[in-house]
């Protein structure tokens, strides 16, 4: 059946590192694709999200490209800050319009 | 900007009791989700609901569960008998019709079976 795969956590990085969070995923057709953050104690808020192949989702300086060559939709920032520390949660929407999530990476910020 | 409320935030309940999660879509969605997550663990699929009926349930929804859309605007979980292992985040969803839609979730209601 169709599934994400993330990379595990927790990730810690200092303020203003580059991040990478590896994601692949199996899955039947062309699903679209999404990365979700969780901050401590909220809901799921969706980041950014793609389409279809080579289409790249950015929002607030994070960024993916859906490879469908490769199955992957990495989760990329150039500089990090304190307050990106979250669980990011990468997932695809099947044909049949159901969400599926990976599980999730915690991502922890050091000023 | 429109939002999907869930109440209660968090509800404590005794193994063996009835619970009812309460979720308001947003007014023109027409596809409503369950999602559930155990602490610190993956978010996962229960159920989706469009036209009235279920569309796709998982493993996890078993009789223990039903969801209801009772008015225009409400769509509820109801688990009949909690277990110690429904101590979970549920997050409702919904979404337009279309694809690809984005799903956009709720706070989440913590439940705590005791």
């Amino acid at each position: 059946g169709d599934s994400v795969t993330q990379m595990e956590g927790p990730v810690t990085l200092s303020e203003e590192a580059f991040l990478t969070i590896n994601c692949t995923y199996t899955a039947t057709g062309y699903p679209s694709l999404f990365w979700y953050v969780q901050y401590p104690g909220e809901g799921l808020q969706l980041l950014l999200k793609a389409t279809k192949a080579d289409d790249k989702g950015s929002n607030k300086g994070f960024e993916a490209t859906y490879r469908k060559e490769t199955t992957s939709f990495h989760l990329e920032k150039g500089s990090v800050q304190v307050s990106d520390s979250a669980v990011y949660f990468c997932a695809l929407m099947n044909q049949g319009g159901k969400l599926i999530f990976g599980q999730g990476t915690e991502l922890s910020v050091k000023p | 900007e429109p939002e999907v409320t869930q109440t209660p935030s968090h509800q404590v309940t005794q193994m063996g009791q009835e619970v009812i999660l309460r979720c308001v879509p947003i007014s023109n969605h027409l596809y409503f989700y369950w999602y559930r997550q155990i602490l610190g663990q993956k978010v996962e699929f229960l159920v989706s609901f469009y036209n009235n009926e279920i569309s796709e349930k998982s493993e996890i929804f078993d009789d223990q569960f039903s969801v209801e859309r009772p008015d225009g605007s409400n769509f509820t979980l109801k688990i009949r008998s909690t277990k110690l292992e429904d101590s979970a985040m549920y997050f409702c969803a919904s979404r337009t019709s279309g694809s690809p839609g984005e799903l956009f979730f709720g706070e989440g209601s913590r439940l705590t079976v005791l």
